[in-house]
């Protein structure tokens, strides 16, 4: 167990509607990183922390933002939401010795 | 941009056989992971390569990394059933803190 949770596991919301996906770790790690799984595309780096209030942009962070106010949260937001958000969204934490990252069980999001 | 690409895409097999699934990428890095992922579930890490000739094997599976041809194989020996899943390899920037994913390997073992 890697430590990570991820909430909420399932939601649905409509279009235009604020969404925030919440990631939390009890390792203290200083990296997090927020991907999305869509069939064909593998997965896909939306933003990533490397401290608090540190953050990168990632492959495809257009029509999200993050925030890391503690070590421990991890908060990604889609200000208004759109039918191509609808994914799967995983929350990753980063070893500090290999680099390996060690993942949430996910976040399933449709938006309608 | 790093640019990692796997191939195949999807791989059938029969219960018994070898295979090899390849994973490229377009810039320096001898930092490369490889995962697995069961349908519906998070990924699991399955091997970590550290360096040039890094080589690690775990039942049936083998990986290797051969940084100077940006390549990494992932051996399937005798396949069987239980390794039905998908195959991710993801490689480390180096500078700055991105891992980058290809697109994944779709395995499916039949008898």
């Amino acid at each position: 167990d890697a430590g990570i949770t991820q909430s909420p596991r399932h939601k649905v919301t409509e279009t235009g509607t604020p969404v925030t996906l919440r990631c939390h770790q009890t390792e203290n790690h200083r990296y997090m990183y927020w991907y999305r799984q869509d069939p064909g595309h593998g997965l896909r780096l939306i933003h990533y922390s490397y401290g608090v209030k540190d953050t990168d942009k990632g492959e495809v962070s257009d029509g999200y933002s993050v925030s890391r106010s503690k070590t421990e949260d991890f908060l990604l937001t889609l200000e208004s939401a759109t039918s191509s958000q609808t994914s799967v969204y995983f929350c990753a934490i980063r070893s500090e010795d290999t680099r390996e990252l060690f993942f949430g069980e996910g976040s399933r999001l449709t938006v309608l | 941009e790093l640019k990692v690409e796997q191939n195949p895409l999807f791989l059938s097999m029969q219960e018994g056989k070898n295979y090899t699934i390849y994973c490229n990428y377009s810039t320096t890095s001898d930092r490369l992971y490889w995962y697995r992922q069961d349908p519906g579930k998070s990924l699991e890490s399955l091997f970590v390569l550290l360096s040039n000739g890094a080589v690690k094997q775990e039942g049936r599976l083998m990986a290797s990394l051969d940084t100077k041809a940006r390549l990494s194989t992932l051996h399937i020996t005798a396949a069987v059933h239980d390794l039905s899943a998908t195959y991710f390899c993801a490689v480390d920037e180096m500078v700055g803190g991105k891992l980058i994913f290809g697109q994944g390997t779709e395995l499916s073992v039949k008898p």
